[in-house]
């Protein structure tokens, strides 16, 4: 069984440019959840896929965008990137959509760097 | 608008002591509510849960209160070791919902 995997570990970026993180959920979940983690801060929900479709969206502009792929896999756009973009930014992999996210698991997550 | 809040951004405890970590949250709607512990370089690692129909949830060393009335929860860890080092993050989620709400966390350090 293997677990939930994030590419690229580290990413610098500079401001205006676009960038896309990559998530392979953990074997036979199909919910994907992404979160951002500012540096003090907890983790904050920006959205989650379940089943290729978008199934909530927390507090972020729309220059966040997300897809998931038939094989569960998902990816993570921002657009025009702004210094405050700078975090870390976490994926998690569940079973099912409505379910708590009692067995969520995160992966070790993409470092961004705006400069 | 925090509607979950870890007050205590630190602690440190002696080995063998008990930990006790605290967790506030203003939304009466939350009706799960969970903790994550996360070492540096790893993502969150889920620990224990608690449905709002219980006030208590034991496993092994770790136990986790909730009051409803004050909308408080706690973690205790108890003996605490120098493994359990590590951020720990309380978390809320409210019905049909997957979206979790974190603390800011609170730092966990133990001491041999």
């Amino acid at each position: 069984e293997t677990g939930v995997t994030q590419s690229p570990t580290h990413l610098i970026k500079t401001r205006g440019q676009q960038v896309t993180l990559r998530c392979s959920s953990q074997s036979g979940h199909n919910t994907v959840s992404w979160y951002q983690q500012a540096l003090g801060q907890g983790p904050q929900f920006i959205f989650q896929y379940y089943r290729e479709e978008e199934n909530g969206r927390g507090n972020f502009p729309p220059r966040f965008s997300g897809l998931q792929f038939p094989n569960y896999s998902s990816e993570l756009n921002v657009n025009a990137l702004e210094l405050d973009d700078s975090a870390l930014y976490l994926c998690a992999s569940s079973h099912s959509g409505y379910r708590r996210d009692t067995e969520a698991f995160f992966g070790q997550g993409t470092r961004l760097t705006v400069v | 608008d925090q509607q979950v809040k870890q007050n205590s951004p630190s602690l440190s405890v002696q080995e063998g002591r008990i930990s006790i970590l605290n967790c506030d949250y203003t939304n009466s709607m939350f009706d799960y509510f969970l903790w994550y512990k996360k070492y540096p370089a790893e993502g969150p690692t889920f620990l224990i849960s608690i449905s709002s129909i219980k006030d208590k949830n034991e496993d092994g060393r770790f136990t986790v209160f909730l009051n409803k009335s004050a909308k408080h929860l706690s973690l205790h860890i108890v003996p605490s070791q120098p493994g359990d080092s590590a951020v720990y993050f309380c978390a809320a989620s409210g019905l049909d919902t997957g979206k979790l709400i974190f603390g800011q966390g609170t730092t966990l350090q133990v001491k041999p």
